[in-house]
């Protein structure tokens, strides 16, 4: 089996609810941000991405906040479905080191029926 | 191809061995990324490449850590002999040409187990 390893904050949402997925970045610089799903076994998946001249973006089911003022960046799923489920993450990355991107600790979405 | 292909999927060598662990990039990408994730958190950027040059390295550990891209093969990363430390999972993506905000497209990873 796998060995102990560090528990990941968990947001336990009904299906067919919105999810609210938040992410405190810490870099000041940083101007571009990405989300990230990552399911089981598999690399990151592009979901959703900002530029920091904005403080919304909306894609399909999912919408990026900003706010620059307090450094939190948050993802809002509508209709939150079984095939949601999986760990979220925020990067961010500054125009002075962009493509190195700096992940957030990741948030595991479990959707119930 | 369509998809960032790493291989292998798992590896598993004892301490002190070397590993090596492939990444061929989407098919008229140019860059090339490597991160460490260690214990499915965690993601530690390693270096960067545009085609076979290093573009950005300041991720890289100074020892025992080396990596490169060739022409007409796939990207490698190369860990003299490992420690139980570098046990994570090392995923590589790919983004067509660098430029700020283009995305990076991420292989499956390779799970390196030292024991």
């Amino acid at each position: 089996g796998e060995s102990v390893g560090l528990h990941l904050p968990t947001l336990s949402v009904q299906e067919g609810d919105n999810s609210i997925i938040n992410c405190a970045y810490s870099n000041s610089a940083s101007d571009y941000f990405i989300w990230y799903k990552q399911e089981s076994g598999k690399g990151p998946q592009f979901i959703i991405d900002i530029r920091s001249n904005m403080d919304k973006r909306q894609g399909q089911r999912v919408t990026v906040l900003l706010n620059k003022t307090v450094k939190h960046l948050s993802l809002q799923i509508a209709a939150t479905q079984p095939g949601d489920s999986a760990v979220y993450f925020c990067a961010e990355s500054t125009t002075d080191s962009w493509g190195k991107f700096q992940f957030g600790a990741g948030t595991q979405v479990v959707v119930t029926p | 191809g369509e998809e960032v292909a790493q291989t292998p999927k798992h590896l598993v060598r004892g301490e002190g061995q070397k590993a090596k662990l492939y990444c061929a990039p989407i098919k008229g990408h140019s860059y090339v990324f490597w991160y460490q994730q260690v214990l499915k958190n965690e993601f530690k950027f390693l270096i960067s490449f545009q085609n076979e040059n290093v573009f950005d390295e300041t991720g890289m550990p100074k020892e025992r850590f080396s990596a490169k891209c060739l022409p007409n093969s796939p990207c490698s990363l190369e860990i003299q002999a490992t420690k139980l430390e570098d046990s994570a999972v090392y995923f590589c993506a790919s983004s067509p040409r660098g430029e700020y905000m283009d995305i990076q497209y991420f292989g499956a990873g390779t799970r390196l187990s030292v024991l």
